[in-house]
């Protein structure tokens, strides 16, 4: 059964930049079945969808987070990671991290979320 | 961007009655690529439904999906006090991947 943790600061300054790591347990990140995302939800908003990275090392973003947002992997630990520059308060969220499957036929799956605060 | 659209932004009902939830895309995707989240406060989402119509681990039969194209449907047969939550819509088929607004479902 795979899971994923979320891992990072819960608190970042202005204008520095979050980085939360995915550790995932029970699965590869090499496998071609999945994209490996990340999404959040800000206080009292919906949620939003960030961006993945497949296992051949492509990326695609949200159009609104393009410009700030990298999703990278380390394969050798089994982990993804979500690098966030110049952070406001707009970017305090809870961030989840998620495995989404290629071919659409097996259920996704969610980390539990970690809550980043943005504030000095 | 393919841009979800749920209906109605709140709906309000009593325990026993059936729920309706809409999802309209703006452009068409597989509909094995949209999924269904139910939301509470402090709490992860929980998948409820993939793949259109897939109920997923654990999730009660009285919450069913269907749809194709570009108009998807999340019914709950019978609204139990538990259901009271916000629901999501999201499409995994076209990048970027995107999440409708959400369906408040609250206690009448």
């Amino acid at each position: 059964q795979v899971q994923l943790q979320e891992s990072g600061p819960g608190l970042v300054k202005p204008s520095q930049t979050l980085s939360l790591t995915c550790t995932v347990s029970g699965g590869s990140i090499s496998s071609a079945d999945y994209y490996w995302s990340w999404i959040r939800q800000q206080p009292g908003k919906g949620l939003e969808w960030i961006g993945y990275i497949y296992y051949s090392g492509s990326t695609s973003y949200s159009p609104s987070l393009k410009s700030r947002a990298t999703i990278s992997e380390d394969k050798s630990r089994n982990q993804f990671s979500l690098n966030l520059i110049s952070v406001t308060a707009a970017d305090t969220a809870v961030y989840y991290c998620a495995r989404e499957p290629a071919s659409g036929v097996t259920e996704p799956k969610w980390g539990q979320g970690t809550l980043v605060t943005v504030s000095s | 961007e393919v841009v979800l659209t749920q209906s109605p932004g709140t709906l309000s009902l009593s325990p026993g009655e059936r729920a309706t939830l809409s999802c309209r895309a703006s452009q068409s995707f597989a509909s094995r690529y949209l999924a269904w989240y139910q939301h509470k406060p402090g709490q992860a989402p929980r998948l409820l439904i993939y793949s259109t119509s897939g109920r997923a681990t654990g999730i009660p039969d009285r919450f069913s999906g269907s749809g194709s194209g570009t108009d998807f449907t999340l019914t709950i047969s019978r609204v139990e006090p538990e259901d009271f939550a916000v629901y999501y819509c999201q499409q995994y088929g076209i990048s970027p991947f995107t999440f409708g607004p959400g369906t408040k479902v609250d206690i009448k």
